[in-house]
């Protein structure tokens, strides 16, 4: 079966510096992968989706890869903010649509 | 634009009892899923519909779980009698289904369910 892993352990971060999650997935290559943020007590919201014929993507502050030879995603967030700070979700979805499957988030932490 | 509504918000039963959730996606989503999400954990699958046709409901515990969607627009998930294990908030999320756009999914704040 499909597995993802994401950083289990929360980041901490300093407020300017770059933050880089990394999210890794086995067995089979997905057709796309999206990164999500959730805060708490609150739904997940879309941040980026890049697809497997895509190396990187970008928007403002953020930016994802997708390496598909290392089967891992990263994403960036440049000059981070302590708004910043919530849980990350990596999903992917194998069959081109409606399929996602997600991590278990990664917390990261930006402090001023 | 008003975002996908989940009720209700929180829900404390005992165990054995029924409980009932309610979403209400983004106007014009023809696709609609509805997720469980244990503590620590991502969003897990439980059902996901095209309008009112329940297309993927392979991790939907089908024996004391169900969900309709009766006119393809809101849906109701259904539990009974609940677990203690069914602990959890239950997220909804709806998708548009255009080309280029069907993957973003637009969530709901969840309900949080607590089992005694």
């Amino acid at each position: 079966s499909q597995k993802i892993e994401q950083n289990s352990e929360a980041l901490n971060i300093q407020e300017g510096k770059t933050a880089t999650l990394t999210c890794n997935y086995t067995n089979y290559s997905p057709a796309y992968l999206q990164w999500y943020r959730q805060d708490p007590g609150r739904g997940p919201v879309f941040l980026l989706l890049i697809r497997e014929n895509e190396k990187e993507k970008r928007k403002e502050r953020l930016k994802v890869t997708f390496d598909t030879t290392l089967k891992q995603s990263l994403f960036h967030i440049t000059a981070s903010q302590p708004a910043d700070s919530a849980t990350y979700l990596c999903a992917l979805d194998y069959t081109g649509g409606f399929k996602t499957i997600f991590g278990a988030g990664t917390r990261l932490f930006v402090k001023a | 634009e008003a975002g996908v509504v989940q009720s209700p918000r929180y829900k404390i039963i005992e165990k054995k009892q029924p409980v009932a959730f309610w979403c209400n996606p983004i106007s014009g989503h023809n696709t609609l899923y509805w997720y469980r999400q244990n503590l620590g954990q991502g969003p897990e699958l439980l059902i996901r519909y095209e309008n009112e046709e329940a297309v993927d409901d392979s991790q939907l515990p089908k024996d004391r779980f169900s969900a309709e969607r009766l006119k393809g627009v809101d849906s109701t998930l259904k539990i009974q009698p609940a677990e203690l294990g069914d602990s959890a908030v239950y997220l909804c999320a709806s998708s548009s289904g255009l080309a280029g756009e069907q993957e973003t999914q637009y969530f709901g704040p969840g309900t949080r369910l607590l089992v005694l």
